[in-house]
């Protein structure tokens, strides 16, 4: 099992550019979330999803757009970067989350706008 | 509202030396905690979680965590700290049939030889 992959791993962008961050996780997981980190903020959840064709905004939505098209796979999208955006992206997946599962990992995606 | 406070931003130990690491919590039901290491560069990695039970949890790589209800907290413990524990820890929060997961700020830590 490759657990929770993040495609890229660095990326650089310009203001105003779109982008989209891949997440896949092959655990058969019904939830999977994206979080951003920042110094001293800690982890804060963008948006999340509670299974295939759901999603739901989390703590710090605006900004970003999500799709969970395919059940191991939660895109999230960047219509027009801004600068404030620049963060590591790193997105979890868990099973149910009725009795708080585990939630799994991916290495992390660092995202730089310019 | 859940919160999470970890007051501890960066400790520094020796080799071989106790550890503690801080955390309290703010929720009005009974709260799941979890405690996340996270080394340079890499992604955030499950030391223990408190569920029900024993309220001392054992975890990977030698770490305990004990849940206080009466003082809201689940601190982190090792007895000796080794050099390749140098990372970031992070406490979370959550509670039964809801989504999502608080985490605190983070607390650094420095190991020294």
């Amino acid at each position: 099992n490759a657990g929770v992959t993040q495609t890229p791993k660095f990326r650089v962008l310009k203001t105003g550019q779109s982008m989209t961050l891949l997440c896949a996780q092959d655990m058969n997981h019904e939830y999977m979330y994206w979080y951003r980190q920042d110094p001293g903020m800690g982890l804060r959840l963008i948006h999340y999803s509670v299974g295939e064709g759901t999603t739901a905004k989390g703590e710090v939505p605006d900004g970003y757009n999500v799709s969970r098209l395919k059940k191991q796979n939660f895109l999230l999208g960047l219509e027009s970067a801004a600068p404030s955006q620049t963060s590591v992206y790193f997105c979890a997946s868990s099973y149910l989350a009725e009795n708080q599962e585990t939630q799994y990992f991916g290495p992390g995606t660092r995202l730089l706008v310019l | 509202a859940q919160s999470v406070t970890q007051p501890d931003i960066h400790i520094t130990v020796s080799e071989g030396a106790s550890l503690e690491l801080r955390c309290n919590y703010s929720y009005g039901a009974t709260p799941y905690l979890f405690w996340y290491v996270q080394s340079p560069g890499q992604g955030l990695q499950l030391l223990l979680k408190y569920f029900s039970g024993d309220t001392l949890v054992q975890g990977i790589k030698g770490f305990e965590a004990e849940f206080k209800r009466s003082q809201s907290s689940f601190n982190l413990r090792k007895p000796s700290v080794h050099w390749s524990d140098a990372a970031e820890y992070f406490c979370a929060v959550g509670a039964y049939n809801t989504d999502k997961l608080i985490f605190g700020t983070g607390t650094r830590l420095q190991v020294f030889p």
